[in-house]
């Protein structure tokens, strides 16, 4: 049982570059999270995604798009990455009622120069 | 809209005491309550909730935590602290009614001298 997964690990980009964060949890989850943590901000929630099918904006979505590809994996994708987009991102899931705890992934730590 | 304050930016304790790292929130109806811990370079892992019940709540490596619904606290405590217990430290809250998400307070780092 590897609970959720991410990858990369690291990754580097040029302003303007784009790239897919990928996500996967085999805990049979419904819903998934994708946050956003920077020093001092705590941990931001971009996108989230109740249930297959469904996606919805959270605090910062700007500069980002999110994909339900099926219950499993949720992708995160940065079409033009933005040096404000450096930060560690991080996917969560989570089963739903009546256990609402989030179950987090190892982080993706993003560079853009 | 529903918030969470963790007041200190840091807490320090000697190893073998008690330790506390505060928490207060805000939010409509009655809260679900969480903390979580993260280490170095690690991902958040779940440590504890308050759903219902006992006010007083019991979690992982020992910690506890005490819901106060005068106060809107829910503050977390260990009667005796270890090193290994030095980590970031957070609190996160949502809403009983309907589909809501967690908010997460900013994260208090608890430092624990041998």
């Amino acid at each position: 049982n590897a609970g959720v997964t991410q990858t990369p690990k690291f990754q580097v980009l040029k302003t303007g570059q784009s790239m897919t964060l990928q996500c996967a949890q085999d805990m049979n989850h419904n819903s998934m999270y994708w946050y956003r943590q920077d020093p001092g901000m705590g941990l931001r929630l971009i996108y989230y995604s109740a249930s297959e099918g469904t996606t919805d904006k959270g605090e910062v979505p700007n500069g980002y798009n999110v994909s339900r590809l099926n219950k499993r994996e949720f992708s995160l994708r940065l079409e033009s990455a933005a040096p404000s987009q450096t930060s560690v991102y991080f996917c969560a899931s989570s089963r739903g009622p009546p256990s609402y705890e989030q179950y987090f992934g190892p982080g993706t730590r993003l560079t853009v120069t | 809209a529903q918030s969470v304050a963790q007041p200190e930016d840091q807490v320090n304790v000697a190893e073998g005491n008690p330790l506390t790292v505060k928490c207060t929130y805000s939010v409509s109806g009655n809260p679900y309550l969480f903390w979580y811990v993260q280490y170095p370079n690690r991902g958040l892992q779940f440590l504890l909730k308050y759903i219902t019940g006992d006010n007083l709540v019991k979690g992982s490596y020992g910690f506890e935590a005490e819901f106060n619904k005068s106060q809107t606290s829910f503050h977390l405590k260990k009667p005796s602290a270890l090193v290994s217990d030095s980590a970031l430290y957070f609190c996160a809250v949502r809403g009983s009614s309907g589909y809501s998400t967690l908010t997460f307070g900013k994260g208090t780092m608890l430092l624990v001298s041998p």
